[in-house]
């Protein structure tokens, strides 16, 4: 099993591009998340869905929209960067609802935006 | 604002016990404790998570004040690959991280 995987890895971006983070997970889990990471800083939910065709906002979700395409997919999408959003962005899993459940992270992408 | 409170560093011997403290003193009868960790770079990996009773698992022990006021992750014999940055989350629905504490283990 992979986990959970992300692309890509790296990507840089002008302000005002777009682009969307992909994430999926081979675990067959029900809940899957997008964190987003600053430098020197702990992570903050950005959005999550607890089942396949929900989704709810996180701490922090404006800039952000995201699609949970099936079950084993959850995309990421900024429609126009913002330097701001410049940060490391990890998604996650879990077999169950958002709460009292063990989360399996990704690797990262590493986003700059210029 | 964070459900936890964790000193921001600490530094610990090789092969000695490393204990790592966490204060969530607002916790909820039902909220669980986590704890990951985050080497480098890399995504958070699950260590341990407990209700009220002490966990022990193949990575580390867990152990939770009777009043679930605080708790203290112990890695019993430390090496160099468990230098990282420690989360101790209080489960709840947006997950907050926080800072955590950079654990730095010395030879």
């Amino acid at each position: 099993n992979a986990g959970v995987t992300q692309t890509p890895k790296f990507q840089v971006l002008k302000t005002g591009q777009s682009m969307t983070l992909q994430c999926a997970q081979d675990m067959n889990h029900n809940s899957m998340y997008w964190y987003r990471q600053d430098p020197g800083m702990g992570l903050r939910l950005i959005y999550y869905s607890a089942s396949e065709g929900t989704t709810d906002k996180g701490e922090v979700p404006n800039g952000y929209n995201v699609s949970r395409l099936n079950k084993r997919e959850f995309s990421l999408r900024l429609e126009s960067a913002a330097p701001s959003q410049t940060s490391v962005y990890f998604c996650a899993s879990a077999r169950q609802g958002i709460t009292q459940e063990t989360q399996y992270f990704g690797p990262g992408t590493r986003l700059l935006v210029l | 604002d964070a459900k936890t409170t964790q000193p921001t560093s600490m530094d610990c011997a090789e092969g000695r016990a490393a204990n790592l403290p966490c204060n969530h003193s607002t916790i909820s009868g039902n909220e669980y404790v986590y704890w990951y960790r985050q080497i480098h770079s890399q995504g958070p990996q699950y260590i341990i998570h407990g209700l009220k009773n002490n966990e022990t698992n193949e990575m580390a022990s867990l152990i939770i004040t009777e009043d679930r006021k605080s708790s203290t992750l112990i890695l019993p014999h430390a090496t160099l690959r468990d230098t990282a940055v420690y989360y101790c989350i209080v489960n709840n629905n947006d997950m907050r991280f926080g800072a955590g504490t950079r654990l730095t283990v010395k030879p």
